[in-house]
């Protein structure tokens, strides 16, 4: 089993719709999870970063964290054709290990 | 204010051939890093570096070599390409380490092995 399992899609939506993007991992000793955004020909952007449970909200996008279903998840709300890009879940492990883990990413298409 | 720079944008090398990918940033991040990208796979960690002078391996180091001499720069040497190694390669660096600030990413080199 990979340590970090993403669905890689790829996932079209209409415009205005609501998109939910989401990875496993089996890494107990994961604690920091990143959601990174990539456009066509370009490098990853970072979008979100939470430590704990719960969620974290920044404009239109949610993202998740259940620690003890070791389940994240980002949201994307108003869907807009300029959220098409392929969305990489990443996360860390117990410090002094400098690697992310990243999941495999997750093609999104809005459609005006 | 350039960010992470990486050159070539493009490259396509016979197998057996060398070459030096290249990365600088000018940011005065002590971190930096190269990731392969392929299909399927994700990001999978090469090599990184937490200062000048300071190198270590990631997930798949073998084939490739690095060196760390200014904070600035951080290149990525290919031994010996071989087929294998097709494959888009992203240097992405971070001001105090991966846990305190975000990584920033180039936009990458397209490596092609024939």
């Amino acid at each position: 089993q990979k340590e970090v399992e993403q669905d890689p899609g790829p996932l079209s939506v209409p415009e205005g719709a609501i998109v939910s993007l989401n990875c496993t991992y089996s890494n107990s000793a994961f604690q920091y999870f990143m959601w990174y955004r990539q456009y066509s020909r370009k490098g990853p952007e970072l979008l979100m970063y939470t430590y704990s449970s719960g969620n974290k909200e920044d404009g239109r996008f949610t993202a998740q964290v259940d620690k003890s279903s070791k389940y994240i998840s980002l949201f994307i709300r108003d869907s807009q054709p300029s959220d098409s890009a392929t969305y990489l879940c990443a996360m860390i492990g117990n410090y002094g290990n400098n690697r992310l883990a990243f999941g495999k990413g997750n093609q999104v298409v809005v459609i005006p | 204010n350039a960010g992470v720079t990486q050159t070539p944008k493009f490259q396509v090398l016979k197998t057996g051939q060398s070459m030096t990918l290249q990365c600088a940033q000018d940011m005065n991040h002590e971190y930096m890093s190269w990731y392969r990208q392929d299909p399927g796979m994700g990001l999978r960690l090469i090599h990184y570096s937490v200062g000048a002078g300071i190198t270590d391996q990631g997930e798949v180091p073998n084939g490739y070599n690095v060196s760390r001499s200014t904070t600035e720069d951080f290149p990525l040497r290919l031994l010996s390409a071989a087929p294998s190694q097709t494959s888009v390669y992203f240097c992405a660096s971070t001001k105090q380490g991966i846990y305190n600030s975000p990584l920033h990413f180039g936009n990458g080199t397209r490596l092609t092995v024939t």
